[in-house]
């Protein structure tokens, strides 16, 4: 059974850092495209970041970019989002999803809460 | 940026009606486009991909159609476990854009 489990999130102060992991398990992590996708309270979806099987090719919304760094350890089966310099509009969910092929998420953890506030 | 325009945004219906959200793109997008169903409190799940294809699993009353700029999600029966927020997305690599949701309620 395939899972996403993420962890990390917590209230953290304007301009503070927070690092964000999801381990997976019940497949080949290795194979995968992963993403961070977010979403404020009561708000829409907002996809975050992208990064490939192997690591070498990430992507970031402009809204996040220079301030977010995502990772991946394909030995530990973990993926991860450095946030640094956060604001307050950056409290929300952040969920870890799978790509199959293309931009279908097929796969998404349970999210973990990330509040920026003094 | 593809923006992506989702209506309506709230939708009352009742037990057996037909439903039907669209979603229009700011660019041809070809088939690339998803649906997603988000119940309160919990991640959300893809039910339908490149524009019409079923999700494994996902009951047959979900359809989609569309290419291009319009896209059409139907639901043919609302069952009451359907209440949830539904969005498009769209992926144009390397970005993905979601709809900004239909909630859709029982009347």
């Amino acid at each position: 059974e395939v899972q996403l489990v993420e962890s990390g999130g917590g209230l953290v102060q304007p301009g503070g850092s927070l690092r964000l992991s999801c381990a997976a398990s019940g497949f080949t992590f290795s194979s995968y495209e992963m993403n961070w996708v977010r979403q404020a309270p009561g708000k829409g979806l907002e996809w975050v970041s992208y990064i490939s099987s192997s690591g070498s090719t990430i992507y970031y919304a402009d809204s996040v970019k220079g301030r977010f760094t995502i990772s991946r350890d394909n030995a530990k089966n973990s993926l991860y989002l450095q946030m640094n310099s956060l604001r307050a509009e950056d409290t929300a969910v952040y969920y870890c999803a799978r790509t199959s092929y293309g931009g279908n998420l097929d796969y998404w953890g349970q999210g973990t809460l990330v509040t920026v506030s003094s | 940026d593809i923006q992506m325009t989702q209506s309506p945004s709230s939708l009352s219906a009742s037990v057996g009606d037909r439903v039907t959200i669209t979603c229009q793109a700011s660019q041809d997008i070809s088939n690339y486009l998803n649906w997603y169903q988000q119940k309160p409190g919990k991640a959300p799940k893809l039910l339908i991909y490149d524009a019409s294809n079923l999700e494994t699993g996902v009951p047959s009353r979900f359809s989609g159609s569309g290419s291009g700029t319009d896209f059409t999600f139907t639901i043919s029966s609302l069952q009451p476990e359907d209440i949830a927020t539904y969005y498009c997305q769209q992926y144009d690599n390397p970005s993905i854009t979601f709809g900004q949701g239909t909630r859709l309620e029982i009347k």
